[in-house]
């Protein structure tokens, strides 16, 4: 079966601290992840992908396949991280599978 | 250059009307994708469309349908809208084939049906 899970539905974290978002993903194969992410009032936009080993807005992840998790990282949170933010695998009908989201909440 | 838009940006609607939301990209991308999104729930697929002229179902296809004439346009339309349709809906498109697949969102229709 093909599915992510995003195990928190709200994680707050203050201002400063280290945040990690969860993400878990069951797929056979190479799976290709993303995240995405929802700023107040915004549309849904692509944060990173796991291909492109990049690090957006300070946010890095790392595709662990022994443990199939895409965790999101951030050292330190800003108050601009306060987002819904979704995890997301791509299967090989090039659809997009969206975890449940998580939002981020950062307190002052 | 918008990207993608929709429309209406927020609509109230009886149950048992009709309802069609419109979207349209001007990125002439090959696939177009509907989704809900719901409380605790996320993003769920409606429809989708990987080219002009064909559609296939997503994972909650139920009470919707969906056309694509051409490469811009992707309608959704509810033919007789009942309550637990409530939810923003969001059109999508992306490149395919594209090794990245990345898919651009339309800032979102939020539909209440009473």
């Amino acid at each position: 079966a093909q599915r992510v899970t995003q195990p928190e539905k709200l994680l707050s974290v203050f201002k400063g601290a280290p945040v990690e978002l969860k993400c878990n993903y069951s797929y056979s194969g190479s799976p290709e992840l993303f995240w995405y992410v929802q700023y107040s009032r915004q549309r849904l936009q692509l944060l990173l992908r796991h291909i492109s080993r990049e690090s957006i807005k300070g946010f890095t992840a790392d595709l662990n396949k022994g443990e199939t998790s895409f965790h999101l990282k951030k050292p330190f949170a800003q108050e601009e991280d306060s987002a819904m933010y979704y995890c997301a695998l791509r299967n090989r009908d090039d659809k997009i599978i969206f975890g449940k989201g998580t939002r981020l909440h950062i307190l002052p | 250059i918008a990207g993608i838009t929709q429309a209406p940006t927020s609509q109230i609607l009886a149950a048992g009307r009709r309802m069609t939301l419109r979207c349209t990209q001007d990125m002439r991308h090959n696939a177009m994708y509907w989704y809900r999104q719901d409380l605790g729930l996320g993003l769920r697929l409606i429809h989708y469309s990987n080219t002009a002229g064909t559609t296939g179902k997503g994972e909650v296809p139920d009470g919707y349908s969906v056309s694509r004439a051409n490469t811009d346009d992707f309608p959704l339309t509810l033919a007789s809208a009942v309550p637990s349709q409530t939810s923003v809906y969001f059109c999508a498109s992306s490149d395919i084939p594209s090794s990245y697949n990345e898919q651009f969102f339309g800032p979102g229709t939020r539909l209440t049906v009473l």
